[in-house]
């Protein structure tokens, strides 16, 4: 059984830009979260995916979106990178009622 | 607003010697908790969990504790051993319904060092 994947590990971009960050659910898994992490923080949740459609979101503004594709795979999007924008962010993936989530290793995005 | 405070940021003990965690919530309408581990380089895993119709749930070497009137959960790992090392976070799902287990209002997390 492969684990949830994300994609890249790191990346780094400068304010203005915009990324792409994907994620690949664990098999059997058709929900998908998405949180950001910043330094000596908790995990802070973004929005959630399920069955394609944004299922949640937290407190983050519409420049913060994403998608989830029928494979149950996923990407998150962030137009207009601001410097607070840098993070780790992590996708965690799991079955509806499911309350264990399985996260991946997540993408340290870091704007300058 | 920090709905789920963990107001240590690190814990420091001797291999064999009792863990506790402290976590306080503020949203009285959570009714379930989980304890999450992460160590660097790595997402966070699942470790424990309790129901608010509980006030102890065990697994092995983990416990978990939930005051409800005081709004307080506590995690003890008993004994303590260095592969423990790792960053705890508590969490509470947002809501109810069977996806609410994925939108998670965590806690800032308790650095844990376990001495050999």
């Amino acid at each position: 059984e492969t684990g949830v994947t994300q994609s890249p590990t790191h990346l780094i971009k400068t304010r203005g830009q915009q990324v792409t960050l994907r994620c690949s659910s664990q098999s059997g898994h058709n929900t998908v979260s998405w949180y950001q992490q910043a330094l000596g923080q908790g995990p802070q949740f973004i929005f959630q995916y399920y069955r394609e459609e944004e299922n949640g979101r937290g407190n983050f503004p519409p420049r913060f979106s994403g998608l989830q594709f029928p494979n149950y795979s996923s990407e998150l999007n962030v137009n207009a990178l601001e410097l607070d924008d840098s993070a780790l962010y992590l996708c965690a993936s799991s079955a509806v009622g499911g309350e264990t989530q399985y996260f991946g290793p997540g993408t340290r995005l870091l704007v300058l | 607003d920090q709905q789920v405070k963990q107001n240590s940021p690190s814990l420091s003990v001797q291999e064999g010697r009792i863990s506790i965690l402290n976590c306080d919530y503020t949203n009285s309408m959570f009714d379930y908790f989980l304890w999450y581990k992460k160590y660097p380089a790595e997402g966070p895993t699942f470790l424990i969990s309790i129901s608010s119709i509980k006030d102890k749930n065990e697994d092995g070497r983990f416990t978990v504790f939930l005051n409800k009137s005081a709004k307080h959960l506590s995690l003890h790992i008993v004994p303590s051993q260095p592969g423990d090392s790792a960053v705890y976070f508590c969490a509470a799902p947002k809501g109810a319904g069977g996806t609410s287990y994925g939108k998670l209002t965590f806690g800032q997390g308790t650095i844990l060092t376990v001495h050999p």
